[in-house]
């Protein structure tokens, strides 16, 4: 098992360009994740989708969009990027059970000129 | 305003001593703690987690120890080897969120000495 594969590994974008990150898992999760994570900063929520077909809010979403493709799959879209959008992200994913262990992705380390 | 603070950026302990992680949080409706290691240009990996019906839990080398009444938990490390130097993040779940993201601390480096 491959486990939460995210792709690409590392990005660089002007300021305007836009983008999807790619996110994998082959673990049968209900649930799905994106962070991202700043220096000094611990991992912020961005969006989050409980189940197939569901999306929601997380802590800092404004400049994203996301999609739950299907049960695997789960993209992060920057339509315009922006530098303070520089960060590494992460995707993540867990089974809806007590507990929310959550597995992580390695992260898409992304600049934006 | 931070809902789960790690106060320690960075920790040095020698090797076989044992490693005190501390974690505060603010929100009195999470449930549920996690703590999570990271290694340079990796993922987050799952350590150990309790339950807010618990004051604490064990596996292994390491132990979280929880106690409600000061919202404060810790993260016990004994003893402690060279494989665990890495940042570790303290992260708290709200009650009944079954599918909610965590809240994360800023983490904690660890450096263990030889």
């Amino acid at each position: 098992n491959a486990g939460v594969t995210q792709t690409p590994k590392f990005q660089v974008l002007k300021t305007g360009q836009s983008m999807t990150l790619q996110c994998a898992q082959d673990m049968n999760h209900n649930s799905m994740y994106w962070y991202r994570q700043d220096p000094g900063m611990g991992l912020r929520l961005i969006y989050y989708s409980a189940s197939e077909g569901t999306t929601d809010k997380g802590e800092v979403p404004n400049g994203y969009n996301v999609s739950r493709l299907n049960k695997r799959e789960f993209s992060l879209r920057l339509e315009s990027a922006a530098p303070s959008q520089t960060s590494v992200y992460f995707c993540a994913s867990s089974s809806t059970r007590e507990g929310n262990e959550q597995f992580f992705g390695p992260g898409t380390r992304l600049t934006v000129l | 305003d931070q809902q789960v603070k790690q106060n320690s950026p960075s920790l040095s302990v020698q090797e076989g001593r044992i490693s005190i992680l501390n974690c505060d949080y603010t929100n009195s409706m999470f449930d549920y703690f996690l703590w999570y290691k990271k290694y340079p240009a990796e993922g987050p990996t799952f350590l150990i987690s309790i339950s807010s019906i618990k004051d604490k839990n064990e596996d292994g080398r390491f132990t979280v120890f929880l106690n409600k009444s000061a919202k404060h938990l810790s993260l016990h490390i004994v003893p402690s080897q060279p494989g665990d130097s890495a940042v570790y993040f303290c992260a708290a779940r709200y009650s009944g969120g079954g599918a909610d993201g965590l809240t994360f601390g800023k983490g904690t480096h660890l450096i263990i000495q030889p």
